[in-house]
């Protein structure tokens, strides 16, 4: 079975600093990788996903995350954070996209931009 | 396009009484899933439906749970004798069959049981 864990639960930072939020998995096969953000009452925006190919992924809003095969990790970037980032990151892994796809989802991490 | 819709938003609902949360896929999605996400934490998969079929179940859908997809597009899922356990923001999602294919989710309906 596959799971996920976010070594942060909270990840505060200032405006226009860098930020990293840690996004681990364990799968004994291949999975496919994503990144969600949830602003405050809303549902989940996706940010950007791994399926093959490079393993460096851009996504929306100037993140981009790395996959790691040998540490099995997926970490989350930005060089310069805005308020607006301010919300709940989650990272997810599905094992066999084609078999229904369905997500594994981290715990979350609480991003707090502050000015 | 205007994406996953779920309605209602909120449902404030007395321990033992019935609940059904509606969900409108984007329109030509042929998979729709539902996730349960409590405060603090992850979303949590429930069950999925490729075009009207119910392909799979999490064991945390009780038997006091049921959704359906009559005709392949909208999605209901009922909770039977609430608890206040179900609490929580139930989301709905959608996607195309197929590799590489995103999953894009709504705004969900918040539970509150008291």
């Amino acid at each position: 079975a596959q799971s996920v864990t976010q070594l942060d639960s909270q990840v505060p930072v200032f405006e226009e600093a860098p930020v990293e939020l840690r996004c681990n998995y364990s799968s004994s096969v291949s999975v496919y990788l994503f990144w969600y953000v949830q602003y405050p009452n809303q549902g989940l925006q996706l940010l950007l996903k791994y399926l093959s190919g490079s393993t460096l992924v851009k996504g929306i809003n100037g993140f981009e995350a790395e996959f790691n095969k040998s540490q099995t990790s997926f970490h989350l970037r930005k060089p310069s954070v805005h308020i607006s980032d301010t919300a709940e990151y989650f990272c997810a892994v599905t094992r066999d996209y084609n078999q229904g796809g369905k997500l594994i989802f981290g715990q979350g991490t609480e991003l707090s931009v502050k000015p | 396009d205007t994406g996953v819709s779920q309605d209602p938003r909120h449902k404030i609902t007395k321990r033992g009484q019935n609940v059904t949360f509606r969900c409108d896929p984007i329109s030509e999605h042929n998979r729709l899933y539902w996730y349960r996400q409590t405060l603090g934490q992850g979303p949590e998969f429930l069950t999925y439906f490729q075009n009207e079929a119910q392909l799979e179940k999490s064991r945390l859908l009780s038997d006091r749970f049921s959704a359906e997809r009559p005709k392949g597009s909208f999605s209901t899922l009922e909770i039977q004798r609430t608890e206040q356990g179900d609490s929580a923001m139930y989301l709905c999602a959608s996607s195309l069959a197929g590799e590489g294919n995103t999953i894009y989710f709504g705004e969900g309906s918040w539970l509150t049981v008291v």
